[in-house]
């Protein structure tokens, strides 16, 4: 099986613009979360969801951060407009509750704003 | 929510030498794991600990919780330069979802 997929791997983008992350999750997964990953703060949760509904949103940083999740398989995490200190890696991880506890990671999303 | 401290920060160690490093909650854990992180790569789930005084054993790597369940410690053993990237512990709570907190890491260096 495919693992969680993530896009683009990299982007940059000058400050002021939208950005948008893209997370497909493993197939037969029901709760998605979204980390941001930077030297200073290390591995921080944003969102999760469970079964399509956002449960936790008390690691967004700020209102210009936004997450849906359109469908059970696929979500996106968007910043608009962007600053410099958003630079950081996104990650986006899926679990299947009833298979047990461990939560898979997708490679990454490098975001460098200028 | 539960803070979780690693150390040490960074390691350097000569090929085939043992090593630990180890992670403290500030709060009883109900569940902790740990990954790696190869630099530019995802997280590689290694082993998830619930049980106070709990041992789990992958290839040369061991991952212990202490009986308080507040501390755990992964050891490798002969070290290899395969090894190397940043250890993470993480933790749920028990009304997290199984939504994890991580520590800041513990980046590994094995020198031949």
């Amino acid at each position: 099986d495919a693992g969680v997929i993530q896009s683009p791997r990299h982007e940059v983008t000058e400050m002021g613009q939208e950005v948008t992350l893209r997370c497909k999750l493993i197939s037969g997964h029901n709760s998605l979360f979204w980390y941001r990953q930077t030297m200073m703060r290390g591995l921080e949760l944003l969102i999760y969801f469970n079964n399509n509904v956002p449960i936790d949103d008390s690691g967004m940083p700020e209102d210009r951060f936004s997450a849906k999740m359109p469908n059970a398989s696929f979500s996106t995490l968007k910043i608009q407009p962007s600053e410099p200190r958003d630079s950081a890696v996104y990650f986006c991880a899926s679990i299947r509750h009833e298979s047990g506890n461990t939560i898979y990671f997708g490679e990454g999303s490098w975001l460098t704003v200028v | 929510s539960q803070e979780l401290e690693q150390s040490p920060q960074s390691l350097i160690v000569q090929e085939g030498k043992n090593l630990t490093i180890n992670c403290t909650s500030s709060k009883t854990l109900y569940g902790l794991y740990w990954y790696k992180q190869k630099y530019g790569e995802g997280l590689i789930f290694l082993m998830m600990l619930q049980k106070g005084g709990e041992e789990k054993s992958h290839e040369k790597i061991t991952a212990k919780l202490d009986e308080k369940k507040q501390q755990s410690s992964l050891h490798i053993t002969a070290s290899q330069p395969s090894h190397a990237g940043i250890y993470l512990c993480g933790a749920d709570g028990i009304n997290s979802g199984y939504a994890l907190n991580f520590g800041k890491g513990t980046s590994l260096l094995v020198t031949p």
